[in-house]
């Protein structure tokens, strides 16, 4: 049973570029989290992805979007980056919208130079 | 909003001894509370969880138990194995869609 996977590992990017991550869910889960952590800290909520649709944001700009698939896989995609973007980026996936039982990916380690 | 704040580490203990990991909440409702656990080089691990006011989660040798009263959930593990060695964060979702995390507490246990 795969669990959540995330592409790419790790990732450089200069400042003022665009980067696109990804994220599988678990098998059997429809629902998709993106949360940041920066170095030292705890995650922070991003969004969530149910039904294709943004069901709820944390406190980040709209230079943070993202996207779900009809087959549950989810992108988030950040533009115009700023040293500050800096951190892992972790992906949860979980069922039927719900906040119970969020399984973590081992997330993408971002780089903004 | 919804906060959670834990005890700073970092926590350096001698195998078999006692753990203690001190977490207090801040939240509007009623929340419902986690442990994840993030060991080296991994993503996180729900470690535990307690949904209702005194309601104790168990897992691995560790408990911790909802208190409303004091509003904590604190993490207890009786004798630690140098395999415990990992960050420790606290969680708490206020019947949302999001879970809110602590800062973390790294925690090494020596041979």
């Amino acid at each position: 049973d795969a669990g959540v996977t995330q592409s790419p590992t790790h990732l450089i990017k200069t400042r003022g570029q665009q980067v696109t991550l990804r994220c599988s869910p678990k098998s059997g889960h429809d629902t998709v989290s993106w949360y940041q952590q920066a170095l030292g800290q705890g995650p922070q909520f991003i969004f969530q992805y149910y039904e294709e649709e943004e069901r709820q944001r944390g406190n980040f700009p709209d230079r943070f979007s993202g996207h779900q698939f009809p087959n549950y896989s989810s992108e988030l995609n950040v533009n115009a980056l700023l040293l500050g973007d800096s951190a892992l980026y972790l992906c949860a996936s979980s069922n039927g919208g719900g906040y119970y039982e969020q399984y973590f990916g081992p997330g993408t380690r971002l780089t903004v130079t | 909003g919804d906060s959670v704040t834990q005890m700073e580490g970092p926590v350096t203990l001698s195998e078999e001894a006692f753990l203690t990991i001190n977490c207090t909440y801040t939240a509007t409702g009623y929340p419902s509370l986690f442990w994840y656990v993030q060991y080296p080089g991994e993503g996180l691990q729900l470690l535990l969880k307690a949904t209702k006011a005194d309601d104790k989660g168990s897992n691995k040798g560790f408990e911790a138990t909802y208190r409303k009263e004091t509003t904590s959930f604190h993490l207890e593990k009786g004798s630690v194995q140098v395999s415990d060695s990992a960050v420790y964060f606290c969680a708490l979702t206020d019947n949302d869609y999001k879970l809110s995390f602590g800062a973390g507490t790294t925690v090494t246990v020596r041979a």
